[in-house]
């Protein structure tokens, strides 16, 4: 497709259980991106690839979060044990480029995270 | 630590009407401004980025200005319409990153028929 793909679009968990959301970012873009968006708050960055190298993961909130992208392209963020402060959307984004800088990025539709 | 605040949290105008939204920023050390809207249940669009060395960016009836000096920047949108209705959100990349943007909490903005 032409656009950053993210499923499922929403995801119910009970608290305690294990989420995994998906990331299909553009064809060829070497750069990805997760954020975390709490409801009625601006997205907050959790970790960034490099093709399939993860550069930056300061953003992840504990140890029960983990992305991969292990052949550089589709990634997967995991959650283990969720929490109800796990709830938000999970946004993705892709990029042509080695970081954002001066280049604009690809947002995908986000996948919504409820804990129940 | 970058800090981006947004004002107001919500805006409700007539269509037709002009608007500014306003963005500030604690650190003035950044590489470029960037402004999103966000639509409920849809992704960010990217509507303008400003470089750290530029004043302003336009597209179509928006247009983006940037005072690094200051910790500011407004959109400006002409002749609205209720197509315009979405949440805004500016971005910042700084504090030595080329990748990870900061963002605010966005401006809701309903443009009424």
């Amino acid at each position: 497709g032409a656009g950053v793909s993210q499923s499922p679009r929403y995801k119910v968990a009970k608290r305690g259980q294990d989420v995994a959301l998906r990331c299909d970012p553009i064809s060829g873009h070497v750069s990805l991106f997760w954020y975390q968006q709490a409801l009625g708050q601006g997205p907050e960055f959790l970790t960034y690839f490099q093709n399939e190298a993860q550069l930056d993961k300061s953003g992840l909130p504990s140890d029960r979060f983990f992305a991969e992208r292990p052949e550089g392209s589709v990634s997967t963020l995991k959650i283990q044990r969720t929490q109800q402060e796990d709830s938000a959307v999970y946004l993705c984004a892709s990029s042509w480029y080695r970081g954002s800088g001066a280049n604009v990025l690809t947002f995908g539709a986000g996948s919504r995270l409820t804990v129940l | 630590k970058q800090e981006v605040t947004q004002i107001p949290a919500a805006l409700s105008v007539p269509e037709g009407e002009n608007l500014v939204l306003n963005c500030s920023f604690t650190d003035s050390a950044i590489y470029n401004l960037q402004w999103f809207r966000q639509d409920p249940g849809k992704g960010l669009t990217s509507l303008l980025l400003i470089q750290s060395s530029q004043r302003e960016q336009t597209s179509g009836r928006l247009n983006a200005s940037l005072d690094k000096s200051s910790g500011r920047s407004t959109l400006y949108i002409a002749a609205s319409q209720p197509g315009d209705s979405a949440t805004y959100l500016c971005a910042t990349l700084s504090g030595g990153s080329n990748y990870k943007l900061t963002f605010g909490k966005g401006t809701l903005l309903t443009v009424n028929p």
